[in-house]
């Protein structure tokens, strides 16, 4: 089962703008991860943020976490061709030392030249 | 290394086959995982693996679904009896200890995936 919702379900902005992606889950966890997914390939870990951060930033990206709304944002600034991809969060609910990660729904980003 | 190798890439196959895919993860990852994602669909977790030990299975993985990891280096999965329904790709990836990780900070479990096993069942 998904933990996590991503919204929106897809989003297509022009390049150069701000992409901002929302990720909401169900359980209390001990930290989330983002993923980025191209067309047909495996999934690309992006950045983590811990359940006891607020913020955390990783060149353009920018991740936020708001533990009592269980919700997440990550903010792609600056957009590229190249970002075009599909978006995942991932969270671990550690559970005696197994951190197995449960992943979203996903948001399709589109970038348009 | 160069990262987590899943082979084949694709596979088509005839409803009720048996397919293998093997994954050959990342050397010095002692955790091994099991993901299958359906189009349009982020990745469900399937299995994982601390070396040769398979510490969880999803309700997702039936009867006819089996994971090895004999050696507690490469894994297989094995379909038997292939439905159209199983039809998805099938994502390994692998992970060091929470003591120890490789691109995330310490005590935290980041995955290192490979580019997927695409099945087709007609």
């Amino acid at each position: 089962s998904q933990q996590g919702e991503e919204d929106p379900q897809a989003l297509s902005i022009q390049e150069g703008e701000n992409a901002t992606m929302n990720c909401s889950y169900k359980t209390s966890i001990n930290n989330l991860q983002w993923y980025r997914q191209n067309s047909g390939r495996g999934l690309v870990h992006l950045i983590l943020i811990r359940s006891n951060e607020r913020e955390k930033h990783s060149g353009r990206l920018r991740v936020t976490l708001d533990t009592s709304k269980k919700s997440s944002s990550l903010l792609i600034t600056a957009s590229r061709a190249a970002d075009t991809a599909s978006y995942f969060c991932a969270t671990a609910v550690s559970n005696f030392g197994n951190e197995k990660l449960t992943f979203g729904t996903g948001t399709r980003l589109t970038i348009i030249p | 290394d160069t990262g987590v190798s899943q082979d084949p890439r694709h596979k088509i196959t005839k409803r009720g086959q048996n397919v293998t895919f093997r994954c050959d993860p990342i050397s010095e990852h002692n955790r091994l995982y099991w993901y299958r994602q359906t189009l349009g669909q982020g990745p469900e977790f399937l299995t994982y693996f601390q070396n040769e030990a398979q510490l969880e299975k999803s309700r997702l993985l039936s009867d006819r679904f089996s994971a090895e990891r004999p050696k507690g280096s490469f894994s297989t999965l094995e379909i038997q009896r292939t439905e159209q329904g199983d039809s998805a790709m099938y994502l390994c990836a692998s992970s060091t200890p929470l003591r120890r990780t490789g691109a995330g900070p310490s005590g935290a479990n980041v995955l290192t995936f490979g580019a997927g096993s695409r099945l087709t069942v007609l």
